[in-house]
């Protein structure tokens, strides 16, 4: 089956640094890649959606100069949270839809655990 | 805008008794549901989509329009069916695709 790998899987980093987190498309071209985030026993809630070679549209609320997506390939899109603060510490999920698949399917990644201490 | 309601935050059932999750969408357009799974420390992975109409891992739903829901069921659960159950509806928003998740049902099927 189609698989999503994220990089890194846990990251730490000091207030005030920005971290970067890539997720790509294994095994399937993926024109649209979707940034979620997730808090501890919360359900997703979606932050962008990126397509190849376009600038992501954001979700009301979800400050677009803050986190920084990157869509230049079909099969890598990268997340950057600039200057970073605790209360962004969270899950972040990427998810990728399959360009050929039939029906409206997404395939998700594993998650990156970020903790801004 | 499209809402999904997952009305249960935990159920516990069980080994061998009937389980359902419930699941209720609110979408002007027509909708496409799923309902994804997401096993201890797993990735989210899709369980079954609306469409398709089978039955995997002995789960079924069916949309129900007029109610407006998209219950999981199966008759008969299983210790190994312990997992975070989320409803997701499907749709087209502005020139945009978007997936959006209930809440969750935690489902313990205890022994």
């Amino acid at each position: 089956g189609a698989v999503v790998s994220q990089h890194p899987s846990w990251v730490i980093c000091k207030s005030g640094t920005s971290v970067k987190i890539e997720c790509r498309s294994l095994d399937f071209q993926a024109t649209t890649m979707f940034w979620y985030r997730q808090f501890p026993k919360q359900s997703l809630m979606l932050m962008a959606t990126s397509n190849e070679g376009s600038k992501a549209t954001y979700e009301q609320g979800v400050e677009k100069d803050k986190f920084l997506i990157n869509h230049a390939s079909l099969t890598l899109s990268t997340l950057t949270v600039t200057s970073a603060h605790p209360e962004d510490s969270s899950f972040y999920i990427c998810s990728a839809r399959d360009l050929v698949g039939t029906g409206a399917e997404q395939y998700f990644g594993p998650g990156t655990r970020l903790t801004v201490t | 805008a499209q809402r999904v309601t997952q009305p249960e935050k935990l159920l516990s059932v069980f080994k061998g008794a009937p389980v359902e999750l419930k699941c209720n969408y609110s979408y002007s357009g027509s909708p496409e549901l799923f309902w994804y799974v997401q096993y201890s420390r797993q990735r989210l992975q899709l369980l079954l989509r609306h469409i398709s109409r089978e039955s995997i891992k002995g789960f079924t739903a069916d949309l129900n329009k007029g109610e407006t829901s998209f219950h999981l069921k199966k008759p008969f659960a299983q210790e190994e069916d312990s997992a975070m159950y989320y409803c997701a509806l499907a749709a087209f928003w502005g020139s945009n695709y978007k997936l959006t998740f209930g809440k969750g049902t935690l489902l313990t099927v205890n022994p």
